[in-house]
């Protein structure tokens, strides 16, 4: 079964630095392209980072380039997503989702963490 | 950046009825465009991707068409089950990956 749990989320205040795991198990990490999406409180889906399946190539929104890194550990199957110089607007659930394994370029997402919450706030 | 616009915002039917949601993009995303079915405290979950494809469990209920600009998500025989908020996404052209607003499905 695959399962991804996501963690890490916290009140943080403006300005400040946070990073977010996403352990995953029941399928080869190594051979998996991850993204990051989030969601805003009652709000829809943005799409925030990926990254390849071997680690080399790294995408990221304009929202949140140069602030935010996304990275992988394939020796501990874990995803990260380092978040700093953060706003009030970056205050929302953030999920790790697994990429489908589909020809052609681009992502879609078959398998999505449970979210964890971060709150930028003073 | 391509725009992904659905309609309606929100959508009230009856069980047993089918439901039509679209989702227009504002460029040629061909047929790179997903769907996936939101409902409370839970995460997206994957129905459609590549336009008409079905993702693995999702009953046959749930159909894609579409390619180009417009697309269209068909539920048949709606199911107290199936009320949530309903996104389409387009890999076309990425990054960014985008998103539709979502429409709400109230049953």
């Amino acid at each position: 079964e695959v399962q991804l749990v996501d963690s890490g989320g916290r009140l943080v205040r403006p300005g400040g630095s946070l990073r977010l795991s996403c352990v995953v198990s029941g399928f080869t990490f190594s051979d998996s392209a991850m993204s990051w999406v989030r969601q805003a409180p009652g709000k829809g889906l943005e799409w925030v980072s990926g990254i390849s399946n071997s680690g080399a190539s790294t995408y990221y929104a304009d929202s949140v380039k140069g602030r935010f890194t996304i990275s992988r550990d394939v020796s501990k199957d874990t995803l990260y997503l380092q978040l700093s110089s953060l706003r009030a607007e970056d205050t929302a659930l953030y999920y790790c989702a697994k990429v489908l394994e589909v020809p052609g370029w681009g992502y879609y997402f078959d398998y999505w963490g449970q979210g964890t919450l971060v709150t930028v706030s003073s | 950046e391509t725009v992904l616009t659905q309609i309606p915002a929100t959508l009230s039917l009856s069980p047993g009825e089918r439901a039509t949601l679209s989702c227009r993009a504002s460029q040629n995303v061909y047929n790179y465009l997903a769907w996936y079915q939101q409902k409370p405290g839970q995460p997206p979950r994957l129905l459609i991707y590549d336009a008409s494809n079905r993702a693995t469990g999702i009953p046959a209920r749930f159909s894609g068409s579409g390619s180009g600009t417009d697309f269209t998500l068909t539920i048949t025989s709606l199911e107290p089950e199936d009320s949530a908020v309903y996104y389409c996404q387009q890999r076309n052209d990425w990054p960014p990956i985008t998103f539709g607003q979502g429409t709400r499905l109230e049953i």
